[in-house]
C-alpha cells in the first residue's frame, strides 16, 4: 500500500520562511508532487520532483531524497495569500495518492 | 479554454436517491480522475480514467460507479446514496506523460441526509 505523512498544521509570519515535511511508503513510485489549496478552492500545482535534488519556482522550493523517503516544500518571503493546504503527493505511471495536508497560517 | 467544470456545484440527496455528477475538460487531457475531500482526510481517489471508454478503482471505490464515454467528459454514479458519501467530490485531468501535474475543477459539495 501507500501512506503519506505530513504535519497536520504550520504557522508563520509575514516574510518567514517556513518549510512542510513529507514522508512517504509506497510500493511504486515515480515522483512527488505539491498542491495548493485555498479554503472553499480547488487544489492548484505547485512542483514535481521525479529525481532527487530541488526544484526552485519563485519563491517556492520542494525537495526530494529517494533513498531516505522524504520531500519537502520550501515557502520563502511568506505572504498573507500563502495561507492555504499543502498536500504533497506521490506517483506511480497514471495516478497520483495524497496526504492528508498541511494547514498553514500566515499571521501579520 | 474553460479548464475542468463540474456539474452541479451542489446538490442535496435523501439517502437510497442516485444521481450523477459531470466533469468536462477542454484541454484533450488523456487521463480523467474523480476524488473526494472530506475534512482531514485530504483528497482519495474514487475512480480514474486513462483513456476514453477505460475506468479503473481507486483507492475507494464501493458505492460510486464511473463512465468515460468521450475522452473530454468523466461521469460519477452514485447508484444508493448513503450519509456517508457527504462529501466535496473534485474531478480532475491530466495529459498522459504528466499525471502528477493534474488540473483540478472546481468541486461539487453534496450533501446526503
Amino acid at each position: 500500500g501507500q501512506s503519506l505523512e505530513q504535519p497536520s498544521e504550520v504557522t508563520a509570519v509575514e516574510g518567514a520562511i517556513v518549510q512542510i515535511n513529507c514522508t512517504y511508503q509506497t510500493s511504486g513510485f515515480y515522483g512527488l508532487s505539491w498542491y495548493q489549496q485555498h479554503d472553499g478552492g480547488a487544489p492548484t500545482f505547485l512542483s514535481y520532483n521525479g529525481l532527487d535534488g530541488l526544484e526552485e519556482t519563485g519563491r517556492f522550493s520542494s525537495f526530494l531524497s529517494r533513498s531516505d523517503s522524504y520531500g519537502y516544500l520550501l515557502l520563502q518571503e511568506l505572504q498573507m495569500k500563502d495561507s492555504a493546504s499543502y498536500f504533497c503527493a506521490v506517483g506511480d505511471t497514471d495516478k497520483l495518492i495524497f496526504g492528508t495536508g498541511t494547514r498553514l497560517q500566515v499571521f501579520p | 479554454n474553460a479548464g475542468v467544470t463540474q456539474t452541479p456545484k451542489f446538490r442535496v440527496l435523501k439517502t437510497g436517491q442516485s444521481m450523477t455528477l459531470l466533469c468536462a475538460q477542454d484541454m484533450n487531457h488523456e487521463y480523467m480522475y474523480w476524488y473526494r475531500q472530506d475534512p482531514g482526510m485530504g483528497l482519495r481517489l474514487i475512480h480514474y480514467s486513462v483513456g476514453e471508454g477505460t475506468t479503473a478503482k481507486g483507492e475507494v471505490p464501493d458505492g460510486y460507479n464511473v463512465s468515460r464515454l468521450k475522452k473530454q467528459n468523466f461521469l460519477l454514479g452514485l447508484e444508493s446514496a448513503a450519509p456517508s458519501q457527504t462529501s466535496v467530490y473534485f474531478c480532475a485531468s491530466s495529459y498522459s506523460d504528466s499525471s502528477y501535474e493534474q488540473y483540478f475543477g472546481p468541486g461539487t459539495r453534496l450533501t446526503v441526509t
